[in-house]
């Protein structure tokens, strides 16, 4: 199938920093990514549809300013969270469309200490 | 997409079939029944989808009732590296960017 690779897969940064976390379609073209947040022991939640080429829409009670994503190419999707704080730390996972199916990254492990 | 009912938690012998049962009452006409399955710390995997037939891959066996309201998925020889969260999805089969709505779904343990 399809791949989908995000990076990087852990990162700790410190309260107050900015993180930024790609996913890419490695053999396909993906006008929509998803990013959807996992918190311990609970299920994924979406966070916001990534568009290219265009905004991207977010679910209700996530904050645009604070999850910047940008979707430049139609391989690559960034999402970046800004002024980090340890109520982010979370598993972050990224998923592409490709002819129908859906195809997840590998997920980042942000911790903010 | 509509929603579906899992049971949180199964524990399956090594070697045994896994059954994993999935409720979707409100099921639409054009809406598939998907499986994926998360390994602990890893992106969700697919497993494998249908409509009405029931099917097959080298996988797993996916069960859908006649009247679709539910599906069963079956791991014919379950292993310790089956240990994983299933997710059983309901969603339109199309490439216009539907995303997944994830449930809670079933923490299976296969146990030696």
């Amino acid at each position: 199938g399809a791949v989908v690779s995000q990076h990087p897969s852990r990162v700790i940064c410190k309260s107050g920093t900015s993180v930024k976390i790609e996913c890419r379609s490695l053999d396909f073209q993906a006008t929509t990514m998803f990013w959807y947040r996992q918190f311990p022991k609970q299920s994924l939640m979406l966070m916001a549809t990534s568009n290219e080429g265009s905004k991207a829409t977010y679910e209700q009670g996530v904050e645009k300013d604070k999850f910047l994503i940008n979707h430049a190419s139609l391989t690559l999707s960034t999402l970046t969270v800004t002024s980090a704080h340890p109520e982010d730390s979370s598993f972050y996972i990224c998923s592409a469309i490709e002819d129908t199916e859906a195809f997840f990254g590998q997920g980042t492990r942000l911790t903010v200490v | 997409d509509a929603k579906t009912t899992q049971p949180p938690s199964m524990d399956c012998a090594e070697g045994r079939a896994a059954n994993l049962p999935c409720n979707h009452s409100t099921i639409s006409g054009n809406e598939y029944v998907y499986w994926y399955r998360q390994i602990h710390s890893q992106g969700p995997q697919y497993i494998i989808h249908g409509l009405k037939n029931n099917e097959t891959n080298e996988m797993a066996s996916l069960i859908i009732t006649e009247d679709r309201k539910s599906s069963t998925l079956i791991l014919p020889h379950a292993t310790l590296r089956d240990t994983a969260v299933y997710y059983c999805i309901v969603r339109v089969n199309n490439n216009a960017g539907n995303m997944l709505t994830f449930g809670g779904g079933t923490r299976l343990m296969v146990k030696p």
